[in-house]
């Protein structure tokens, strides 16, 4: 089973900072990331290289490849407070990182 | 646009079995793509629970130990899952999702998912 490391486990920032979260994998993956809110589904933000999902805005970016991945939120905003996962689908069982929760100050 | 409607019991007794059922609308559950379900027990992180194709070809969780089975219904446009010899840790909430086009495992299509707790 492939294990995913996500870092750090919690990001404080004010509106308008970078957000900056790392995911690093035990193997080389294919990765995607998800935003989730509490009492709401995970939301697919990007996978691939750098695909963002439909209507995710260009504030949310990936970069990195192989084993270590980041994902950059530009410019946070209050909305962007959530519990952010990597997942890998190279290879099942699929799993999921064990989340970063980025608060908004 | 799909849409995916997890339903089933909320309440299961220990030992028991858990069975849930994703209804898909919007399009065809006969699509190129495969059906996930994932869970989310209280306090931790996304577990991928299996998939199935709408051939009815699956894969599944090791770490589940063989309790788990997903099945399809083709002619209802639903699939589902069930959890034999449930333990309190089975307790979660659960989702149903669809996969990527093309064999791309991740989900890019989530149900609003279904609260289980495991208690007599």
């Amino acid at each position: 089973e492939i294990v995913l490391t996500q870092s750090p486990g919690t990001l404080s920032l004010s509106p308008g900072e970078r957000a900056t979260l790392s995911c690093r994998a035990s193997q080389t993956v294919n990765l995607a990331w998800y935003q989730h809110k509490p009492g709401q589904a995970p939301r697919l933000l990007i996978f691939g290289a750098s695909s963002r999902a439909t209507g995710i805005p260009d504030r949310f970016s990936v970069s990195g490849s192989g084993t270590d991945f980041i994902l950059t939120i530009s410019r946070v905003e209050p909305e962007d407070s959530a519990v952010y996962y990597c997942q890998q689908y190279s290879s099942a069982p699929y799993t999921f990182g064990q989340g970063t929760k980025l608060e908004i100050k | 646009q799909v849409q995916l409607q997890e339903s089933g019991p909320g309440l299961v007794k220990p030992s028991g079995t858990l069975s849930l059922t994703c209804a898909v609308s919007g399009d065809s559950i006969i699509r190129n793509n495969w059906w996930s379900w994932v869970r989310q027990s209280p306090g931790k992180g996304l577990e991928w629970l299996g998939e199935i194709y709408h051939t009815g070809h699956t894969n599944y969780n090791p770490s589940l130990m063989g309790r788990v089975t997903i099945s399809v219904d083709t002619s209802k446009n639903q699939f589902t899952l069930t959890l034999t010899s449930v333990t309190a840790a089975d307790s979660a909430v659960y989702y149903c999702a669809k996969d990527g086009p093309d064999d791309n495992y991740f989900m890019d299509v989530w149900g609003k998912g279904t609260t289980v707790t495991v208690s007599s």
